[in-house]
């Protein structure tokens, strides 16, 4: 079976700019979870999505949105782009009987100059 | 309420040794305690994870063990090798919460 799977794998963007990164979770999974990883740092937990809505919502600026698709796959976007959001974005897809673990994609290596 | 807090920061054992990470937790509505381990590239993989009904779990050289009145669980490596050296993370969560990461652990196991 396919893991979480996201692209793109790498990004360059420049301050001010717009993006969008995409997220396929393990089938069957309806939970989608972002973080923003920073270099040296743990993941930071940005948006959670189940059965296409917001049930949790981290530390994070306006500028960050998110949303599921009925298929359960799911977009991270990032407005008005700035130096600070470098980082290692990251999805993990979760499911939803019973208390069960999250499985990470490896990300998508954003890089702001 | 929701702080973890992870120790060490990193650590290097030599082959053959035992490594012994450890998380601490303030949010007693947390009842599962995972631990993640990442390489450089990729993201974090479910290593070995517990519930608070158990003290501890085994599963082949990796052993969680959990303080439930103490608010801490730590992870140990036996018969470290170079192939665990990554960096490990405690992530303890409640269906309820916002899942919460410790800092991190850099482990360099030596040949």
């Amino acid at each position: 079976d396919a893991g979480v799977t996201q692209s793109p794998t790498h990004l360059i963007k420049t301050r001010g700019q717009h993006v969008t990164l995409r997220c396929s979770p393990i089938s069957g999974h309806k939970s989608v979870s972002w973080y923003q990883q920073v270099l040296g740092q743990g993941p930071q937990f940005i948006f959670q999505y189940y059965e296409k809505e917001e049930r949790g919502r981290g530390n994070f600026p306006d500028r960050f949105s998110a949303r599921q698709f009925p298929n359960y796959s799911s977009e991270l976007n990032v407005n008005a782009l700035l130096l600070g959001d470098s980082a290692l974005y990251l999805c993990a897809s979760k499911s939803t009987t019973g208390n069960q673990p999250q499985h990470f994609g490896d990300g998508t290596r954003l890089s702001i100059l | 309420q929701q702080q973890v807090k992870q120790s060490p920061q990193s650590l290097i054992v030599q082959k053959g040794g035992i490594s012994i990470i450890n998380c601490a937790y303030e949010n007693t509505a947390f009842d599962y305690f995972p631990w993640y381990q990442q390489f450089p590239g990729k993201g974090p993989a479910l290593l070995i994870a517990i519930r608070p009904d158990v003290s501890e779990k085994k599963e082949g050289r990796f052993t969680i063990s959990f303080n439930k009145s103490a608010k801490q669980f730590s992870l140990h490596i036996m018969d470290s090798q170079p192939g665990d050296s990554a960096t490990y993370f405690c992530a303890p969560f409640s269906g309820t919460y916002k899942y919460i990461f410790g800092t991190g652990t850099r482990l360099k196991v030596l040949a």
